[in-house]
């Protein structure tokens, strides 16, 4: 059982580097999303997307872009990192129904030096 | 606009005793619902349990349930019995139940057991 797979899980970057994290999910949920955790702050929604083809701003979206490639795929876009961006980002999806429960990746460790 | 509030950062408990975990929340739809998630130091996010604003009853998952008082909004987590093996983070969030399938978590509440 696959569930939630996000990549890659460590990655450190030079201030300024873009990179992607990619996320796929293969249980055919229609919700997904992107979250980053920082001490104390608990988990900040930074997009979500309800379906194939939508996505919406969350709580923290600067500086983040983010594409809902298919139903399976939804990945998080640094265009320029910075070091506030340090952070552990978790994706997840959701079906409306299917137990009430949100599967979350394992978690990505970034570090922006 | 911050929807889901945890105001303890930190508890304690006894192990074989029972704890409340508080979880307040502001909203004016009428559809809505509430999950608690524990975080161990490993990282991972488990799911525990879900209350739907309609639902009838209190939720309860072995162990774990959720007082759900919605004239207070509040939608606190009881865990009777603590074990060693809930020292961890908790998380309370809200489900925004229109079609946009929105959640929002609180910053978190953090529990250790005591032997």
């Amino acid at each position: 059982n696959a569930g939630v797979t996000q990549t890659p899980k460590f990655q450190v970057l030079k201030t300024g580097q873009s990179m992607t994290l990619q996320c796929a999910q293969d249980m055919n949920h229609n919700s997904m999303y992107w979250y980053r955790q920082d001490p104390g702050m608990g988990l900040r929604l930074i997009y979500y997307s309800a379906s194939e083809g939508t996505t919406d701003k969350g709580e923290v979206p600067n500086g983040y872009n983010v594409s809902r490639l298919n139903k399976r795929e939804f990945s998080l876009r640094l265009e320029s990192a910075a070091p506030s961006q340090t952070s552990v980002y978790f994706c997840a999806s959701s079906e409306r129904g299917s137990g009430n429960t949100i599967y979350f990746g394992e978690g990505s460790w970034l570090t922006v030096v | 606009a911050q929807k889901i509030t945890q105001t303890q950062p930190g508890m304690f408990v006894q192990e074989k005793e029972a704890v409340t975990l508080d979880c307040t929340y502001d909203t004016s739809d009428p559809s809505y619902g509430l999950f608690w998630y524990k975080q161990p130091s490993s990282g991972e996010m488990i799911f525990l349990i879900y209350q739907g604003s309609y639902d009838q009853q209190n939720a309860t998952e072995g162990r774990y349930s959720l007082n759900f008082q919605k004239a207070r909004k509040s939608a606190n987590l009881v865990i009777s019995a603590s074990q060693l093996g809930d020292s961890a983070m908790y998380f309370c969030a809200f489900l925004d139940s229109g079609g946009y399938q929105k959640v929002t978590f609180g910053i978190g509440t953090k529990l250790q057991v005591i032997p």
